[in-house]
């Protein structure tokens, strides 16, 4: 089955750019997925990109996929306080069941 | 926009009662997911639902059983309750177009704590 991994933490200054790393394993994934989870709260997509791509721009968010090395990547601009989150990295192929990653915890230091 | 909704938001058990989640989904939207997410963990599949058929079952324990209804909300219900049942249980709600997208729109959880 998939497994999805991520780094566990990253920490930024307010103002830099921030880049959270997630690779996944099952080569058939064709939709790609990117949700906050703010404390307490519920998952908050964010964006999405299908394999067919290798980026995707939103604001300031950019996704980069490299299907090659079945690596995904998520850059926040300008990162700002309101940032800090967990941010999960899922994937499934078409109508299947998310499988997630374990998060990546984002600290941004005012 | 509308969301998906969940009730309750909270909901204190103890041991071996039973507790009933419901979800009401995004309108328009024809499948229904169950996600468990424990302390620090990230969200695991529990069960889906399609057009009111069961879709996919993922780690669902058998004390648990669900469904969904003629208007697609869907119903967690839970039995037996056990400690390590505490956790934050999400639904989420897609709608399954003909290209196979099945981009999945999250509640905002129903957090059990079995006491």
């Amino acid at each position: 089955g998939e497994d999805v991994e991520q780094s566990l933490f990253l920490s930024v200054r307010e103002g830099d750019s921030s880049v959270i790393n997630c690779t996944y394993t099952d080569s058939s994934s064709t939709y790609l997925y990117w949700y906050k989870q703010e404390p307490g709260a519920g998952l908050q997509l964010l964006t999405y990109i299908f394999s067919n791509m290798d980026m995707k721009q939103d604001q300031r968010l950019t996704v980069l996929l490299n299907k090659k090395d079945k690596h995904l990547s998520l850059r926040i601009a300008d990162t700002q306080t309101g940032d800090s989150a967990i941010y999960f990295c899922a994937g499934n192929s078409g109508n299947t069941p998310l499988v997630f990653g374990k998060g990546t915890r984002l600290s941004v230091i005012a | 926009a509308a969301g998906v909704i969940q009730s309750p938001r909270h909901l204190i058990k103890e041991k071996r009662e039973t507790a009933t989640l419901k979800c009401y989904p995004i309108p328009r939207h024809d499948t229904v997911y169950w996600y468990q997410q424990g302390p620090g963990q990230d969200p695991q599949f529990l069960i889906s639902f399609y057009e009111k058929m069961q879709s996919d079952k993922g780690s669902i324990p058998d004390r648990f059983s669900a469904q969904q209804f003629s208007d697609y909300h869907s119903e967690l219900n839970m039995s037996s309750l056990e400690l390590g049942d505490s956790a934050l249980y999400f639904c989420a709600s897609s709608h399954r177009g003909r290209r196979g997208t099945d981009t999945q729109y999250f509640g905002p959880g129903t957090r059990l704590t079995v006491l």
